[in-house]
């Protein structure tokens, strides 16, 4: 049982870039969820979704996008990368308790 | 106002000691509590859910006082592998889709350094 798995771990993107932070459960669970945290600060919620084939905008979703084409996965879209989407990015997924995944930290440079 | 509030800390205490957490929260429709653990470069994990009663697992004990809107966790004998970021986190739920929904809402975190 992996619970919730992330990539990259790691990646530094130049602005202007695009690119696709990947998310997938292996716990059946609908909640799903993306993060950002920047330091010394506590987890923002972008986006999240009740289960496939619905997201809904969390508190900060500007410069993101996501899909829900299955219960597994939830990719979070990078399109146009920005020096302030420097931070670092957590997945979970949630059934009374949220399971968070590894976190990918990406720097735009 | 923050929806959740915690003291950022750090709280620096010797092994042993007992150490308490507070937390505020905004929203009076939170419906469930939670407080997490985080590790330096790591990602948040379940320490425990917090209920109106209160409830004890070991050596942590958390209580939640709706009334006041208020949450603590306590720390008891504290060890050094008790040192990290302690998380707050209330859940919202909502009305959505036909059905609910729930978001979690986190603390900035307050910091824990137990020293030997």
């Amino acid at each position: 049982n992996a619970g919730v798995t992330q990539t990259p771990k790691f990646r530094i993107l130049k602005i202007g870039q695009s690119m696709t932070l990947q998310c997938t459960q292996d716990m059946n669970h609908n909640y799903m969820y993306w993060y950002r945290q920047d330091p010394g600060m506590g987890l923002k919620l972008i986006y999240y979704s009740v289960g496939a084939g619905i997201t809904d905008k969390g508190e900060v979703p500007n410069g993101y996008n996501v899909s829900r084409s299955t219960t597994e996965d939830f990719p979070l879209r990078l399109e146009l990368a920005a020096p302030s989407q420097t931070s670092v990015y957590f997945c979970a997924s949630s059934y009374g308790g949220e399971y968070f995944g590894a976190g990918t930290r990406l720097s735009v440079l | 106002r923050k929806e959740v509030e915690q003291d950022p800390g750090p709280f620096n205490v010797p092994e042993g000691a007992t150490v308490a957490f507070n937390c505020t929260y905004s929203n009076s429709a939170s419906q469930s509590f939670f407080w997490y653990r985080q590790d330096c470069r790591k990602e948040p994990k379940l320490l425990m859910s917090v209920y109106s009663s209160g409830n004890e697992d070991g050596r942590f004990t958390a209580q939640l006082n709706r009334a006041s809107q208020y949450i603590s966790l306590l720390i008891r004998d504290s060890k050094l592998s008790d040192s990290a970021t302690y998380l707050c986190v209330v859940n919202i739920e909502s009305r959505r889709y036909g059905g609910a929904t729930n978001k979690l809402i986190f603390g900035t975190g307050t910091l824990l350094a137990v020293q030997p």
